[in-house]
């Protein structure tokens, strides 16, 4: 089957920076596109999501990116702080399925250096 | 309001015993998931459940079985544990069946020997 996939599976910032992590899917049928925060030893928690009518969505210093045209998602992070050091994945839904066809990435690693 | 609730935390299981991983949500969300999480790879869905009286199979399947008799609870069970099932299992609910984003709970990890 079809999968997600991340450029950088290891991404290393300085505290201030901006970050952005990379996501490519392959299914140019997929219609919504979850980011996910995963930090050591607990569950991922919801970051930001986006439609596929939508090439851009903002949230509280995050954005998300969508090119439909290369099939490529990324998540911007500003002013990255070392509490957003966490392992980041992104998930695609295809239709005609429900939130029981995500397809999720195997995640980068974001290291915010002091 | 605490969300999706997982227990226990940690777990270590002989070949062949069985074990309830307990999960309970408090959003009153319809839809719950299961899902296990291996090193370096992606979230597999194990089994879902659209409302109370209803689950159906998701990709890995094999091994487990659910039950979801109230809209709160959805339990999974595993019956003969295997090695091939030391995971981390985090299950997760929704509000909606799509175009929701999933809440998940903070894990349960298992290690089978």
């Amino acid at each position: 089957g079809e999968s997600v996939g991340l450029h950088l599976p290891t991404l290393s910032v300085q505290e201030g920076d901006n970050s952005i992590i990379n996501c490519a899917y392959s299914n140019s049928a997929s219609d919504y596109f979850i980011w996910y925060k995963q930090e050591s030893g607990k569950g991922p928690q919801f970051i930001i999501d986006i439609r596929s009518n939508m090439d851009k969505r903002q949230g509280q210093r995050v954005t998300v990116l969508l090119n439909k045209t290369v099939k490529h998602l990324s998540l911007q992070i500003a002013a990255t702080q070392p509490g957003d050091s966490a392992v980041y994945f992104c998930a695609e839904n295809t239709p005609p399925g429900g939130g029981n066809k995500l397809t999720f990435g195997t995640g980068t690693q974001l290291k915010v250096e002091l | 309001n605490a969300g999706v609730t997982q227990t226990p935390k940690f777990r270590i299981l002989k070949i062949g015993q069985s074990m309830t991983l307990q999960c309970t949500q408090d959003m009153n969300h319809n839809y719950m998931y299961w899902y296990r999480q291996d090193p370096g790879m992606g979230l597999k869905l194990i089994y879902y459940s659209v409302g109370a009286g209803i689950t159906d199979k998701g990709e890995v399947p094999n091994g487990y079985n659910v039950s979801r008799s109230t809209t709160e609870d959805f339990p999974l069970r595993l019956e003969l544990a295997a090695p091939s099932q030391t995971s981390v299992y985090f299950c997760a609910s929704s509000y909606q069946g799509r175009n929701s984003p999933l809440h998940f709970g903070n894990g349960t990890r298992l290690t089978v020997t």
